[in-house]
């Protein structure tokens, strides 16, 4: 079957950075997409990946190892507002998206 | 990124009632929308695929006859709730992707359906 794994619930600190990882076993692999969910949102779109390596954008990256099925998304300079959920996708051979449950970043003064 | 909007962004409707939900994507062409149902602290749950022009892809457990789904034109997508009852209170999302299979889905805000 097609699974998605992600830790449930972090917490760091404002400032900190955190690594939020992701693995993934799936049929297929067309790319990795990360998206941010705050609470009572809808989720918007943070990263893709599809190729192995580091993709960064401003204060969050994305690394991607297919080898592996692993994945993991990097918050630096941690700010309140980034507390929410990160949900992990895959789009497998059908182009559909697998979608991990979802990480829960608590951000504490 | 591209923009979808939704709407309505909340409905109360009385049991029995048919709620009508659209999703627009605004500045490209959608071949392809998704809804997704998400009750509180779950994960996002797809219930069906879209594309324009043809009959939705519906998930198992998904009744089809109960969730009417209408992608008429490439950047609309009408989701139907009909005779709603208070278990179908939810949190409901709509996503929309390019020409290409492999593009991104973008979201629209998400409409909150209560049912009394």
């Amino acid at each position: 079957g097609q699974n998605i794994d992600q830790p449930t619930e972090m917490t760091a600190t404002e400032g900190a950075i955190v690594q939020i990882n992701c693995t993934y076993q799936t049929s297929g692999f067309n790319g990795l997409f990360w998206y941010q969910q705050h609470a009572g949102e809808a989720p918007t779109f943070l990263s893709y990946n599809v190729l192995d390596g580091l993709e960064e954008k401003g204060r969050f990256s994305s690394f991607l190892s297919r080898s592996k099925g692993y994945s993991y998304l990097l918050l630096k300079e941690l700010q309140m507002k980034d507390s929410a959920s990160y949900l992990c996708a895959v789009m497998d051979s059908n182009y559909q998206l697998i979608w991990g449950a979802g990480t829960k970043l608590i951000i504490k003064p | 990124g591209a923009v979808v909007s939704q709407h309505p962004s909340r409905v109360i409707c009385k049991s029995g009632t048919s709620v009508k939900i659209e999703c627009r994507s605004l500045d490209f062409q959608a071949t392809t929308m998704f809804w997704y149902r998400q009750f509180p602290k779950q994960s996002l749950m797809l219930m069906a695929t879209s594309n324009e022009g043809s009959k939705a892809t519906y998930e198992q457990g998904v009744e089809k006859d109960k969730f009417l789904i209408n992608h008429a034109s490439l950047t609309l997508s009408t989701l139907t709730v009909t005779s709603a009852h208070p278990e179908d209170s939810s949190f409901y999302i709509c996503s929309a992707r390019g020409l290409a299979a492999q593009e991104t889905q973008y979201f629209g805000p998400g409409t909150r359906l209560l049912v009394l």
